[in-house]
């Protein structure tokens, strides 16, 4: 079974410090997607990057950049110069093919980050 | 604006009672999605439909009940006979079911039964 380990319960930091938030996956299959969601206060999921299994090319979009490594089954996230706003629960997950063609995805437990000004 | 709507944002029921949470989707995605999320956990997927009048179980169906007889619309019942039902219930709707598309949520309902 497919499986997405965020082993960072709880992390605080200090404003303008950089954080990073890991992510661990295992699965059997050679295509898959990667996701991150950002959850704040409010509670409704935002959707911040997916990323396939044959693009190891890191990403950045602004503050915010992505780690994929295959050899270590791994897609990190880092916030760089991190702001209060930037306090949130934040997901991991990937996609599991289903019989018939379809797609799940399976969630990580989240990181909740707390950004102190 | 295109979105989720989801309603009530709190609900609050009677242990016995079915209550029913609504979904609705202007983006015309083809895929929707009931999830549940309890204190400290990730999200656990209850149900999930790819077009209308056609649904799947996820990994926690029991106690819940769908239906999709439009395309816009997802509404999630949950029973008397599921044990545990306080929780943050989230919907979600995506393009489709396959090709890794990303999923689009709602604001979620909290419902509280006691």
């Amino acid at each position: 079974a497919q499986k997405v380990t965020q082993a960072q319960t709880e992390i605080s930091v200090v404003e303008k410090e950089d954080v990073t938030l890991d992510c661990v996956y295992e699965t059997r299959d050679t295509t898959y997607y990667l996701f991150w969601y950002k959850q704040p206060p409010s509670g409704e999921l935002v959707f911040l990057i997916r990323r396939n299994s044959f693009d190891e090319q890191n990403e950045i979009s602004g503050r915010y950049s992505w780690n994929f490594q295959k050899s270590t089954s791994s897609f990190n996230f880092t916030i760089t110069a991190s702001q209060v706003v930037d306090s949130a629960v934040y997901f991991c997950a990937l996609s599991e093919a289903q019989r018939g063609g379809s797609e799940k995805l399976v969630f990580g437990k989240g990181t909740k980050l707390t950004v102190n000004p | 604006d295109g979105g989720i709507t989801q309603s009530p944002k709190y609900l609050f029921r009677k242990e016995g009672q079915n209550v029913t949470l609504s979904c609705e989707q202007n983006l015309n995605h083809d895929a929707m999605y009931w999830y549940r999320q309890d204190p400290g956990q990730g999200l656990r997927l209850i149900y999930y439909s790819q077009i209308v009048n056609d649904f799947q179980k996820g990994d926690i169906a029991e106690g819940y009940s769908v239906s999709r007889e439009k395309k816009e619309s997802f509404p999630l019942t949950v029973t008397s006979a599921q044990k545990n039902p306080t929780a943050f219930y989230l919907c979600a709707s995506s393009f489709g079911l396959a090709g890794g598309y990303e999923q689009y949520f709602g604001p979620g309902t909290r419902l509280t039964v006691t």
